[in-house]
């Protein structure tokens, strides 16, 4: 069973650089057919997706978060990572990392809170 | 961007009911891409329905999907203890994929 685990400070100073990592064990990340997806749960519940790499690097960002996003994918070490430049107060979220079936998330982290203040 | 707007916000009910939750969308979703989570406090969403009428891996069959193109349903036929939690709609036809803001299904 396909399991993810998130990594990463949980306190980031704006306008600071919040950087996560999404560690994958029980299968490759090189497996072809996935993408392997970021997605945000802000105060108040909202969901919001940022973006999706695919194993060979290939990536699809949210428009509205496209400027400030960076996707990154080691498959030596089964791992994806997020970096948001630029942060602010509403950037303050639970972080997920989850893999992807073509739109849709089967397998997800356990969540990452990541507050951003000064 | 799609718009998903969920009704109601709240639902209060006994265990052994039934209970409909709908999702309405701002323009058609293409191809029926369309999916539902539960979310339970602290834990991620869990995946019970995609393409609008699968349901997942080992989910009961008293959660089914339904609807196609602005409209979409997620019926729980006979709600256990477990099923109180919060629900999600979710598509995945138009980029960017886009969520509901949730509803929420409360013991009475």
């Amino acid at each position: 069973q396909v399991q993810l685990q998130e990594s990463g400070p949980g306190l980031v100073k704006p306008p600071q650089t919040l950087s996560l990592t999404c560690n994958v064990s029980g299968g490759s990340i090189s497996i072809s057919g996935y993408y392997w997806s970021w997605i945000r749960q802000l105060p108040g519940s909202g969901l919001e997706w940022i973006g999706y790499i695919y194993y060979n690097g290939d990536t699809y960002y949210n428009p509205s978060l496209r400027s400030r996003v960076a996707i990154s994918i080691d498959t030596s070490t089964n791992h994806f990572s997020l970096n948001l430049t630029s942060v602010t107060a509403a950037d303050t979220a639970v972080y997920y990392c989850a893999r992807d079936n073509g739109g849709y998330w089967e397998y997800w982290g356990q969540g990452a809170l990541v507050t951003v203040s000064s | 961007e799609i718009v998903l707007t969920q009704s109601p916000g709240t639902l209060s009910l006994s265990p052994g009911e039934g209970a409909t939750l709908s999702c309405r969308a701002s323009q058609s979703v293409t191809s029926s891409y369309f999916a539902w989570y539960q979310q339970k406090p602290g834990q991620a969403p869990r995946l019970l329905i995609y393409d609008a009428s699968r349901r997942a891996t080992a989910i009961p069959d008293r959660f089914s999907g339904s609807g196609s193109g602005t409209d979409f349903t997620l019926t729980i036929s006979r709600l256990e203890p477990e099923d109180f939690a919060v629900y999600y709609c979710q598509q995945y036809g138009n980029s960017p994929w886009t969520f509901g803001q949730g509803t929420k299904v409360e013991i009475k």
